[in-house]
């Protein structure tokens, strides 16, 4: 089946603008998880989905950063007022349930200019 | 609160050289996951391995082995007869398995850059 897709997988932005970053998890994953991975260093949580609730959202950076699940599938990350230093690849992933492994996508590379 | 090491940045290789990825990790939990990711150049995370703490078996999958030993709380990868293709970045990662939130973050390590030279 199709894996973990993100889009776009790449966006280019201006300082300060507002930016969307789309996650479709693998059909019937109820679980889903946002990080971001800097140049150099592994993946950092940001936020994890139970179905449609934020269940954790320890990791977001600043309240700029905010992500929906409405319908327990999709996720938006939404980054508000970008700063240079938001620049870095966004990655999604998806699990069947909590503490399953997880599954990520190709990931989205920001840059913000 | 939790955290993995892995000490070693890069490692170069010759193609059909044995390699070893060291991983030593910290949790003050006695549940918990362990994991080992490849991330290519082309960037996407691909999953090799989970391992929960109560399984200290050691497991073999082709040319790949990992070594669990909880007692030096470690976690090493070892790629038997190198190929060109290993060469990648490998990740090393742990997930705390109390409650129904706190139990699904990954926690990564910086990586080991992985050279296989023909």
């Amino acid at each position: 089946g199709a894996g973990v897709s993100q889009t776009p997988s790449n966006k280019v932005t201006e300082k300060g603008k507002y930016v969307e970053l789309r996650c479709d998890p693998i059909s019937g994953h109820t679980a889903l998880y946002w990080y971001r991975q800097s140049l150099g260093q592994g993946p950092e949580f940001l936020i994890y989905f139970q179905g449609t609730g934020a269940a954790d959202d320890s990791g977001l950076p600043n309240d700029r950063f905010f992500a929906v699940r409405p319908e327990g599938s999709v996720s938006t990350l939404k980054i508000q007022r970008t700063e240079r230093g938001d620049s870095a690849v966004y990655l999604c992933a998806s699990s069947l349930w909590a503490r399953e492994t997880q599954y990520f996508g190709p990931g989205t590379r920001l840059l913000v200019l | 609160a939790q955290k993995v090491t892995q000490a070693q940045t890069e490692i170069s290789v010759v193609e059909k050289e044995d390699v070893t990825l060291d991983c030593v990790y910290e949790t003050r939990d006695t549940t918990y996951y362990l994991f080992w990711y490849k991330q290519p150049p082309s960037g996407e995370l691909v999953f090799l391995i989970r391992r929960n703490s109560f399984d200290e078996q050691n497991e073999i999958s082709g040319r790949y082995s990992w070594n669990f030993q909880k007692s030096t709380s470690s976690f090493n990868f070892t790629i038997t007869a190198s190929q060109v293709v290993d060469s990648a970045v490998y990740f090393c990662a742990l997930s705390e398995g109390l409650g129904e939130t706190s139990g699904s973050r990954l926690t990564f390590g910086e990586g080991t850059q992985l050279t296989v030279n023909p």
